[in-house]
């Protein structure tokens, strides 16, 4: 299985733009589709978007615009940036690669984020 | 406000069996075999546990099963061990606004 490792800023403030980094190990970004995903107790997990391997992106749209997904092969990572953060963007962001089979299954998860957005 | 059901919990002793359900409609779960399980342990990421509705990926034991009928579709785990006890999450596709839907989880406990 592979490994991913989220980073990022684990406090953020409303109006503001959250950048989270994902670190991949044994598989190459430049394979497969990755997506981002988070938790919220109330919302279950909700799939915010994903980055494939020509580099073609895919966004939830109730997410109105404010996200934006990108790679950097050379680093082997992959990048979400969110922007004017409401304290309803508190949750734990997650990274996956999307299965072989189909991108939509996802087949290796990162340990999980928490970020909070401070009002 | 999750777009697939589930009950928010179920309960059932060990050694039995026990299905979970989860609802969509016909632009999701009716419409498409691209149903998913994912069994998620506290503190932990969900791991996927089935998908097509009833496929398992390597390495994950037969007693989990899928099936579905109509807008609904079903996780059978059997033979239920103490290791069990987690928040199983059901997702499909969606020819909706959306392309990948969640439930809000089951919370399973296993007497």
């Amino acid at each position: 299985q592979d490994e991913l490792q989220e980073s990022g800023p684990g406090l953020v403030k409303a109006s503001e733009t959250l950048s989270l980094t994902c670190s991949v190990s044994s598989a190459s970004v430049r394979s497969h589709f990755w997506s981002w995903l988070r938790q919220t107790p109330g919302k279950g997990l909700e799939w915010i978007a994903y980055i494939n391997d020509v580099d073609r992106t895919n966004y939830n749209p109730s997410l109105n615009g404010r996200a934006s997904v990108s790679k950097d092969t050379s680093k082997n990572q992959i990048f979400l940036t969110l922007t004017s953060l409401t304290t309803t963007d508190t949750a734990v962001y997650y990274c996956a690669r999307g299965s072989p089979v189909r991108w939509l299954y996802f087949d290796s998860w990162g340990p999980g984020m928490l970020v909070t957005v401070s009002s | 406000q999750p777009a697939l059901t589930q009950p928010a919990s179920v309960s059932a002793s060990l050694g039995q069996s026990i299905t979970i359900s989860c609802t969509g409609n016909s632009r999701d779960i009716e419409a498409y075999d691209y149903v998913s399980w994912y069994r998620q342990h506290p503190g932990e990421a969900p791991t996927l546990i089935l998908f097509d509705v009833n496929k398992r990926p390597s390495g994950i034991s037969d007693r989990f099963s899928g099936s579905k009928s109509g807008d609904t579709a079903s996780l059978t785990i059997s033979g239920l061990l103490v290791e069990d006890e987690a928040v199983y999450h059901c997702s499909s596709f969606s020819g909706g606004k959306t392309d990948v839907l969640f439930g809000a989880g089951t919370k399973l406990t296993v007497l």
